[in-house]
This record gives C-alpha cells, structure tokens and sequence, in this order.
C-alpha cells in the first residue's frame, strides 16, 4: 500500500503570503503528526491529531500556524502571514492506535522557503 | 524535557568499520526508537526497544537500552557507503502523546 504522501514537496512564498501544507496518512492510521526540521536540526514537534480531534497541540509556536484533519485522514497545516524564520522541512508522520508503542511512518516532507 | 541527546553530533568511518551512536534521555520512557534520515527528508523507522528489553538486534543493527542510565546505543556493523545518513532517537513515555525526538548524529561513510 501506499506511504504518506505529502504536497507539495517544495514550497517558495513571500514574506507574509498564508501556505498550505497537505499529508495523506496511510490508511488506518488514526495518530498524524506534524513536525518541523530547520537546517541541520532535529525534528519540533508541532501538533498530533488523533482521528479528527487534537489533543496536543502544543508545539505549535504562534497563532499563525493552526491544523486540522477531516474524515480521519488528510490533515492540512496551515502558516499564516509567513515569516522568514518559518523556512523549514515540515514532516508528516501517521501511525497505528496506541502510539507509544508503534513507529512512526513518515512522508518525504515539504521543503518551505520564505523570501 | 525528555528530549533524547545523541552522542556524537557527526561521525565518519570507512565502509567495513562500525559505528556506534549514543542516546541519553531525562525521564522515564515505555520505549526508545531509532530512525535514520537521509538527504534531510522524511525518516524511517530503524528498531524499536521497549523499557523491559535490555538488547534487540536487526540485520547489521544492534540496539542497547541502559534505563538506570537513560541511555541507549545504536551500533551498525560491517558499514556500508548507504548507511551515510542522519540517525535520531525517539523517546516514548506514558502522559505524552507523541515521541520526542534528539537532534541526531550524522554518519559519513566513506568507500
């Protein structure tokens, strides 16, 4: 079957333009994750849904950005009036119920870049 | 936090030799998982251990947890020039919803 998916893979904006990010979890899996990777650093955690609801949303670092999840299965990462310091990977990851215990699958990413 | 620390930050070896990367975390965890990263993109899962396992082995991967020490070590064997990656640990703990992850080592090897 298929892997996350995520769109698009790159992403150019200007300074204060809102973006959208998409990812398609694999089937059945109920836990999507977002997270962010700025250069050579580890991964932030940003938000976790499970099923349409997200309980932590803790990660996420200002009021422009904000997520949502529909049907249980694409979720979509909005950055409102971008900043250059949101230039960043943005990493998609699903999993099955029961998350402590199972891997994370994770999506190829979407490389943004903020002029 | 219990944000996993590896240990080196970078590493480079020669194809044949091994490579043993490090893992210290801060709290109590259910399990510690090991991902590798290659050009910057999306993660993939390497090997899972849980808090009650000492030693897990996967091919040319082994695995140790020490949680009196909060620690853990990844050692690759016989490395190949493909091992060339990033690899992270991730912590997983009761009362937090996802893992948290270190900032990674990153492995050279070199034919």
């Amino acid at each position: 079957g298929a892997g996350v998916s995520q769109s698009p893979s790159n992403k150019v904006t200007e300074k204060g333009k809102d973006v959208e990010l998409r990812c398609d979890p694999i089937s059945g899996h109920t836990a999507l994750y977002w997270y962010r990777q700025s250069l050579g650093q580890g991964l932030e955690f940003l938000i976790y849904f499970q099923g349409n609801s997200a309980p932590d949303k803790s990660g996420l670092p200002s009021d422009r950005f904000s997520a949502e999840r529909t049907g249980g299965s694409v979720s979509t990462l909005t950055i409102q009036r971008t900043q250059q310091e949101d230039s960043a990977v943005y990493l998609c990851a699903s999993s099955l119920p029961g998350q402590h215990y199972n891997e994370q699958f994770f999506g190829p990413g979407t490389r943004l870049t903020v002029l | 936090s219990q944000q996993g620390e590896e240990d080196p930050q970078a590493l480079s070896i020669q194809e044949g030799e091994n490579a043993t990367m490090n893992c210290s975390y801060k709290t109590s965890i259910n399990n510690l998982q090991w991902y590798r990263q290659n050009s910057g993109r999306g993660l993939v899962h390497l090997i899972l251990i849980r808090s009650n396992e000492r030693e897990k082995h996967s091919g040319r991967l082994r695995v140790t947890l020490d949680t009196s020490k909060k620690s853990s070590s990844l050692l690759i064997t016989a490395s190949r020039a493909a091992d060339t990656a990033s690899y992270f640990c991730a912590t997983g703990s009761s009362g937090y919803s996802t893992l948290t992850f270190g900032k990674g080592t990153m492995l050279l090897v070199s034919p």
